[in-house]
């Protein structure tokens, strides 16, 4: 079945460091890509998403490119801020059910100061 | 009030009390669904209704009862529940029901404590 592993957290960094949190995925044909982000106390947001190989989907400062060589999706921001502190999910959805998305165990950032 | 909201925030309840989970969304949207999240696991997809008309059911214990009695809202009705069965419950709802194309949007969850 699917399924997706991210690194586990969770991660500390200093505000203005690179970001990388690792995603890699388990499907069959071609997913669409997804990662969410959990803010204290909130739901889960869509933050980016890339539905087809190669595609690099983007927002307010984070990057991901579905590579379906590595069966990856990294996410990256250049400089993060303290207001980046949260949980991020990685997940996919590969079809059949029409609902299901397959998310990862989510990785917990911390952006200190 | 915009977005998904859910109510209670927080529930503190017995293995033999009654109580029920309420998430009302303000996006006109035509789907709903109910997720449960527990530490270090991956979120769990519990209910889909679409249309008011439940499509989903990942093989739920019968203790979770969902209703979802208009578009806009959606309830989930807890009895004898189990310790194992606290966590964060989470409602979402999307314009439409598929996941490659139709955003989904949460409300903030309501953490569940079964004691």
């Amino acid at each position: 079945g699917d399924s997706v592993t991210q690194m586990e957290g969770p991660v500390t960094l200093s505000e203005e460091a690179f970001l990388t949190i690792n995603c890699t995925y388990t499907a069959t044909g071609y997913p669409s890509l997804f990662w969410y982000v959990q803010y204290p106390g909130e739901g889960l947001q869509l933050l980016l998403k890339a539905t087809k190989a190669d595609d690099k989907g983007s927002n307010k400062g984070f990057e991901a490119t579905y590579r379906k060589e590595t069966t990856s999706f990294h996410l990256e921001k250049g400089s993060v801020q303290v207001s980046d502190s949260a949980v991020y999910f990685c997940a996919l959805y590969s079809g059949g059910s029409n609902y299901k998305l397959t998310f990862g165990k989510g990785t917990l950032l911390t952006v200190n100061p | 009030e915009t977005g998904v909201t859910q109510t209670p925030r927080h529930l503190v309840m017995g293995m033999t009390n009654k109580k029920s989970l309420k998430c009302e969304q303000h996006l006109g949207h035509n789907a709903m669904y109910w997720y449960k999240q527990s530490a270090k696991k991956p979120l769990e997809l519990m209910f889909v209704y679409s249309l008011e008309e439940r499509v989903e059911n990942n093989s739920v214990p019968s203790r979770f009862s969902p209703e979802c009695p208009n578009s806009s809202h959606l309830f989930l009705h807890l009895h004898t529940l189990q310790p194992e069965d606290s966590a964060l419950y989470l409602c979402a709802s999307s314009q439409g029901d598929r996941a490659s194309t139709d955003t989904q949007y949460f409300g903030p969850g309501t953490r569940l404590t079964v004691l």
